[in-house]
């Protein structure tokens, strides 16, 4: 069975602080995808990132980086300099590589405010 | 431009009757996925399907019906049998092979009184 854990229901920071965003899952596959969406109040989940477990180096791209930690099961994202922009509910998931198309299982999600 | 759409934005509907969602994908995905989202919670899958003319029970179907007849489209039927209807629901698509992202559609916000 596969679980993810977003221990953060809700957080809020002043503009331009670093915030970051934990995530912890549990699986006994040894192979697996690990991602993160944003849902902004519109609605629609936005796909920011997909990482597998063959690769532990952590990625940035622009004020956005994933550290991902095989050896303690957690997969967090950080956003510097935040933004009133980035205020939306953020969720990390998880899916095997190999097995039913269907399996990809989703945290509870973690709601960012970013205040002016 | 390629994407998923899902219409109505809104739906209201009274107790006791079925609605039915659409959702229309031009990303020539093999998979499409049904997720319904409450207030402060996760999604949760209803019925997904990998391939046109089969489609698979999620971890909540009870109350909801799916066909799939065309590869780009996956409606799924909110039944009078669902005993909380009221919800966000969030369509999306992918390639079809364990491990890719999915896409999703902007959603449908359905209130039932």
């Amino acid at each position: 069975a596969q679980k993810v854990t977003q221990a953060q229901t809700e957080i809020s920071v002043v503009e331009k602080e670093d915030v970051t965003l934990d995530c912890v899952y549990e699986t006994r596959d040894t192979t697996y995808y690990l991602f993160w969406y944003k849902q902004p109040p519109s609605g629609e989940l936005v796909f920011l990132i997909r990482r597998n477990s063959f690769d532990e180096q952590n990625e940035i791209s622009g004020r956005y980086s994933w550290n991902f930690q095989k050896s303690t099961s957690s997969f967090n994202f950080t956003i510097t300099a935040s933004q009133v922009v980035d205020s939306a509910v953020y969720f990390c998931a998880l899916s095997p590589i190999s097995g039913s198309a269907r399996q990809l299982t989703f945290g509870s999600g973690t709601q960012l405010t970013v205040l002016p | 431009d390629g994407g998923i759409t899902q219409s109505p934005k809104y739906l209201f509907r009274k107790e006791g009757q079925n609605v039915t969602l659409s959702c229309e994908q031009n990303l020539n995905h093999d998979a499409m996925y049904w997720y319904r989202q409450d207030p402060g919670q996760g999604l949760r899958l209803i019925y997904y399907s990998q391939i046109v003319n089969d489609f698979q029970k999620g971890d909540i179907a009870e109350g909801y019906s799916v066909s799939r007849e065309k590869k780009e489209s996956f409606p799924l039927t909110v039944t009078s049998a669902q005993k909380n209807p009221t919800a966000f629901y969030l369509c999306a698509s992918s390639i079809g092979q364990p491990g890719y992202e999915q896409y999703f559609g902007p959603g449908t916000r359905l209130t039932v009184t």
